[in-house]
């Protein structure tokens, strides 16, 4: 099976500007959740959907938000972009169901950088 | 919030040494899990642990999940260079919750 894939790895923009990120989870997931990793608070959850609802949402502000299609591919959307969003942003996928729900699939990040 | 300690912060050993690194909460968990991340990549699941007290293996790689469901450890045995990078433990607190609490990570280094 294909891991999970995020879309761009790389993007750089400026303050003030919306940013948004894709990911695709691995084939049959149906839960998608989103983290944000930096140095100094280390891997911080943002939010988790499952069947294109949210079910789990992590203490970030409302300029962080996320949808999720019929497909389980996730969008993340940033707005009014700051300098503290520069980040490593981490989607995960799991199964959703009751067997192994628990078990999180990363990609490999999209690192954003805001100047 | 929920805060996970994870100990220690680095540790720098030579190849073929035993390694034990751990995470303790201040709250019970239900799940466990132990990921690998190497740089510029997203954190690798390594073992994942559901009942308080399992033991469970995954070649070198040794967990457990502790009895008291506050803590967790893992072990690798014969290390290898391989294994260098940061380790981290997450864990579940339980019913609809699927959010993971991660933490702060291990920094792994293997002199040959």
């Amino acid at each position: 099976k294909a891991g999970v894939t995020q879309t761009p790895r790389y993007l750089i923009k400026t303050r003030g500007q919306q940013v948004t990120l894709s990911c695709s989870p691995i084939s049959g997931h149906r839960s998608v959740s989103w983290y944000q990793q930096t140095p100094g608070q280390g891997l911080q959850f943002l939010f988790e959907y499952f069947s294109e609802t949210q079910r789990n949402k992590g203490n970030f502000p409302g300029r962080f938000s996320g949808r999720q299609f019929s497909n389980s591919r996730s969008e993340m959307n940033v707005s009014t972009l700051e300098l503290g969003d520069s980040a490593l942003y981490l989607c995960a996928s799991s199964p959703g169901g009751q067997a192994l729900a628990y078990e999180q699939y990363f990609g490999p990040g999209t690192r954003l950088t805001v100047t | 919030g929920q805060q996970l300690n994870q100990s220690p912060q680095s540790m720098f050993i030579q190849e073929g040494e035993d390694v034990s690194m751990n995470c303790t909460s201040s709250s019970i968990f239900n799940t466990w899990l132990w990921y690998k991340q190497d740089p510029g990549e997203g954190p690798v699941l390594l073992i994942a642990l559901y009942k308080a007290g399992e033991l469970t293996s995954n070649g070198r790689l040794t967990a457990q999940f502790g009895i008291t469901r506050k803590d967790s450890f893992l072990n690798i045995s014969a290390s290898i260079p391989s294994d260098v990078g940061i380790y981290f433990c997450a864990g579940r607190s339980g019913g609809s919750n699927y959010k993971l609490t991660f933490g702060k990570g291990t920094l792994l280094t293997v002199n040959p």
